[in-house]
């Protein structure tokens, strides 16, 4: 069965960077395109961009340009979101999430189980 | 690209029907018919309830409902029950491979 397993959660500090991991299985993993979603505490979903596993390619929101980072590595099935320069409002669960079909950004049927990432001094 | 509109709460009562709105703008929800919508209970991540517009992906009830007229698409949840009882969230391809989001609806089974 399709499964997407993250990485545990993290607490950092303002002004460095975090790396989540979303580790693929149950399917092609270069077949699907990979999304990040994050939701603060009490808030709604942030789309924050995908990656193309096949490619490497990848598409970022505009909110997020310069600051994310999406990768992956195909030995292992895993893709990693890394966000650099961290604030205090970066404190969110990320989550990644499969898109269902070929395209790149249609729907998205398969979803990790959420990391938390605190930023606190 | 600015977030989909969604009314914050809505709610019925048991064997009810609810409907809940996503209004975009023809350059995301009238433009395509990528719309989904995403059920989310505490603390969970969120389950794909609908997509393209009025599909339902294997295991999800028929009473969950999709439909889209201009700029605005709908989810119905048909004789509600209690463990619909969730946060809604519709997204809307949004051209040049972007994705948008609605904020978000509570959605409350009295």
């Amino acid at each position: 069965q399709v499964q997407l397993v993250q990485s545990g959660a993290e607490v950092t500090k303002p002004g460095a960077s975090v790396r989540v991991s979303c580790k693929a299985s149950g399917y092609t993993f270069t077949g699907h395109h990979i999304h990040w979603v994050r939701q603060a505490p009490g808030q709604g979903l942030e789309w924050m961009g995908w990656i193309n596993p096949n490619t490497a390619g990848t598409n970022y929101a505009q909110n997020f340009q310069g600051w994310v980072a999406m990768t992956r590595d195909t030995s292992i099935s895993t893709v990693y979101m890394e966000l650099s320069r961290l604030k205090s409002d970066d404190t969110a669960v990320y989550y990644c999430a499969r898109v269902g079909g070929t395209g790149a950004t249609t729907y998205l049927d398969y979803w990790g189980q959420g990391t938390l990432v605190t930023v606190s001094s | 690209q600015s977030a989909l509109t969604q009314p914050p709460s809505a709610s019925g009562s048991p064997g009810q029907s609810v409907t809940i709105s996503c209004a975009g703008t023809s350059s995301d929800v009238g433009a395509f018919n990528y719309v989904s919508w995403y059920q989310q209970h505490p603390g969970k991540a969120p389950k794909l309830m609908i997509y393209d517009v009025s599909k339902r992906p294997s295991g999800v009830p028929d009473r969950f409902s999709g439909s889209k007229s201009g700029n605005t698409a709908s989810l119905t949840v048909s004789g509600l029950q209690t463990e619909d009882e969730a946060d809604y969230y519709c997204t809307s391809y949004a051209g040049s491979n972007n994705l948008v989001f609605g904020g978000g609806t509570k959605l409350t089974v009295l």
